[in-house]
């Protein structure tokens, strides 16, 4: 399977940018990066995909770099209901999309 | 409109039993998936139903097997339940195969004793 690899725990302050970073080097050309993320007692939710352009809808921007071997999730204004488990995950194409391999994700901590 | 629903929301069994746990997809959803989520770890994926087969699985046992009713629900059963069986239990629902945005229920609680 895929692999990326994010950090353990990110911080952010209120109302303040926050960029997460994934690392995916074994990418393939037909794999699509997603971005989920878990809150506290809940079930995961989709945040934003793409293949190789940036991508932005009302959550958050995705930058993916030229070679796709890493992205970024931005959260433009952090709030305190951003605080979750995000995760970066490579939808792999063909007949194994919608197979989503979850990773241990980042935790993202935002202060008030 | 209701979103994915799970039921029950927690169980508690003892080794070596057997369970079923149920889903209903969001309305207009056709495809449904599974996924265990132990203490502390990410989801990892058991299995996704679409027609009512059977179309991808994870690296789980035959211990673990399901079934997707006409009505696009799906049932996840587990026989001769481990210990390690216990965790939370997610469905996701998706418009088909190809949909890009699953959307996911609340879990199943179980624990086995």
């Amino acid at each position: 399977d895929a692999k990326t690899t994010q950090p353990n725990s990110m911080e952010s302050n209120e109302e303040e940018p926050v960029h997460l970073p994934c690392n995916h080097s074994t990418i393939s050309g037909t794999d699509y990066i997603h971005w989920y993320r878990q809150l506290p007692s809940q079930g995961p939710e989709y945040v934003i995909h793409g293949l190789t352009s940036n991508v932005n809808n009302r959550m958050a921007s995705l930058a993916i770099a030229e070679d796709r071997k890493s992205s970024t999730l931005i959260l433009h204004r952090a709030t305190l209901r951003d605080a979750a488990v995000y995760y970066c995950i490579l939808n792999v194409g063909g007949t194994s999309y919608g197979k989503l391999t979850f990773g241990q994700g980042t935790i993202l901590t935002v202060h008030p | 409109d209701a979103g994915v629903t799970q039921s029950p929301t927690h169980l508690i069994k003892t080794r070596g039993q057997q369970v079923t746990l149920r889903c209903s997809p969001k309305s207009g959803h056709d495809t449904v998936s599974w996924y265990q989520q132990a203490l502390g770890q990410g989801p990892q994926f058991i299995f996704q139903y679409y027609e009512e087969e059977e179309r991808q699985r994870g690296n789980f046992p035959d211990r673990f097997s399901g079934h997707q009713f006409p009505n696009y629900s799906s049932e996840l059963n587990v026989n001769a339940l481990l210990l390690g069986d216990s965790a939370l239990y997610l469905c996701a629902s998706s418009q088909g195969l190809t949909n890009y945005e699953q959307y996911f229920g609340p879990g199943t609680r179980l624990t086995v004793t």
